[in-house]
């Protein structure tokens, strides 16, 4: 149990449907953020939420729609990909986005693969 | 920002000590050294981080060198469980540019 739970843990989708990652934390964080673990390359930070505002949008392309309707939960809408965004996504939270002494603690991601 | 070099991948003996290297020669005086580790199929998990003094918990130890350009993450007794990659990062804040580098795979050998 981390804390973070992430479904589906599996997913499997065409370039032309529409489906959305869900993000929870039960830990009382209140900064929650996506990453992007492409096979081979580090880890990419892709949305920052503090206290359900966006605070960072690391130029993302717009197929991808972040959605934080409260501190504990988290989306990530997609529409349109295309198969180089098959990766495995991965939700995190944290106490707050601005401390230094505020780990991460992540989710175990969504495996993506777009045909 | 500060980047780090780890050792690609590393073997250790079950039940013996796991000492994991990482190289941080431009970290500046605000940023944290923080180490998480990847069992395969699984999110990041965080160990421990700190700044200058050497820090321990129920997972491992950080020894932070005086000048603060390397470290060692100490796992005191390694088991088959530590089997993963492992990720030395600095941190000026939770997110701020976080870059984890490829880290070092660390192999528990029985």
């Amino acid at each position: 149990e981390t804390g973070v739970t992430q479904t589906p843990r599996h997913l499997v989708m065409g370039m032309t449907n529409k489906k959305s990652l869900k993000c929870e934390q039960h830990l009382g964080h209140n900064a929650m953020y996506w990453y992007k673990q492409s096979a081979k390359k580090p880890l990419e930070l892709m949305f920052v939420y503090s206290l359900e505002e966006r605070v960072e949008n690391n130029s993302v392309p717009s197929r991808f729609s972040p959605e934080c309707p409260n501190s504990s939960h988290l989306f990530l809408h997609l529409h349109t990909l295309q198969p180089e965004d098959s990766a495995l996504y991965l939700c995190a939270s944290s106490q707050t986005v601005n401390s230094y002494n505020s780990p991460l603690h992540f989710g175990n991601g969504t495996r993506l693969t777009v045909t | 920002d500060a980047k780090t070099t780890q050792p690609t991948s590393m073997d250790c003996a079950e039940g013996r000590a796991a000492n994991l290297p990482c190289n941080h020669s431009t970290i500046s005086g605000n940023e944290y050294v923080y180490w998480y580790r990847q069992i395969h199929s699984q999110g990041p998990q965080y160990i421990i981080h700190g700044l200058k003094n050497n820090e321990t918990n129920e997972m491992a130890s950080l020894i932070i060198t005086e000048d603060r350009k390397s470290s060692t993450l100490i796992l005191p007794h390694a088991t088959l469980r530590d089997t993963a990659v492992y990720y030395c990062i600095v941190m000026k804040t939770s997110y701020d540019k976080v870059i984890f580098g490829p880290g070092t795979s660390l192999s528990v050998i029985p």
